[in-house]
């Protein structure tokens, strides 16, 4: 099966840019999107296929993906991006969705 | 405005049944796949399966395959989740999420507020 890997934890501080990256085989033939998800609360999508930014979703957060690396760069980052960060995609060999295995923020 | 509200939390003992759910607004509820997340505590997502409430197209992950069944009421705009013997390790947070994207390849840009399972004697 599709393995998305994320490094377990990043840490930044404010004003920093944070980059968190996503590690799958050839992942940059699939679409990728992001997930933050703070203490208690359900995800919130922040990118969509690779690059886009949902509405309400600050300029802040960009994505790119090439070659077998998805990255999702936090620019000027805040103490409220403290967060966990998944990746995932849809697998088209397996017709199955998969989820990175997340990346806990701090900001320092 | 879309919106996903799931049911309550849930205290169940092994070997119960349980039918959790999620009911959509605020947009065609039959025009999008809605999707189910596991997250055991402390852990990451785990997608579960899907299903398209225009015709109850449904698709499971393989790990959870013959563990629970997906359905949907589309004249109520609800989707649902379901056990039928509950054991102590389906413990988790449950969440349901709308699909976005006119392909598979999309993401999911609404969330359920999670519905908490806890299955314990």
């Amino acid at each position: 099966s599709y393995v998305l890997t994320q490094p377990p934890s990043v840490s930044v501080a404010p004003g920093k840019t944070a980059r968190i990256t996503c590690g799958g085989n050839n992942i940059g033939s699939k679409s990728v999107h992001w997930y933050q998800q703070k203490p208690g609360q359900a995800p919130v999508l922040v990118i969509y296929y690779d690059s886009d930014r949902p509405s309400g979703i600050p300029e802040r957060f960009s994505g790119s993906n090439s070659g077998n690396t998805a990255t999702l760069t936090i620019s000027r980052v805040e103490a409220g991006d403290e967060a966990d960060y998944y990746c995932q995609v849809w697998d088209s060999s397996s017709d199955l969705y998969v989820f990175g295995t997340g990346t806990k923020v701090t900001v320092l | 405005e879309v919106q996903l509200v799931q049911s309550g939390a849930e205290v169940k003992k092994p070997g119960e049944s349980l039918k959790i759910s999620c009911k959509g607004s605020g947009y065609s509820f039959t025009s999008y796949w809605i999707g189910w997340v596991r997250q055991m505590p402390g852990k990451g997502l785990e997608w579960m399966g899907i299903i398209y409430p225009g015709d109850s197209d449904t698709r499971y992950s393989p790990s959870f395959q013959g563990q629970v069944t997906i359905s949907a009421d589309k004249s109520i705009s609800t989707a649902y989740l379901q056990w039928s013997s509950l054991k102590a390790s389906d413990t988790a947070m449950y969440y349901c999420a709308r699909h976005v994207g006119t392909d598979y390849a999309g993401g999911f840009d609404y969330w359920g507020q999670g519905t908490l399972v806890t299955v314990s004697s």
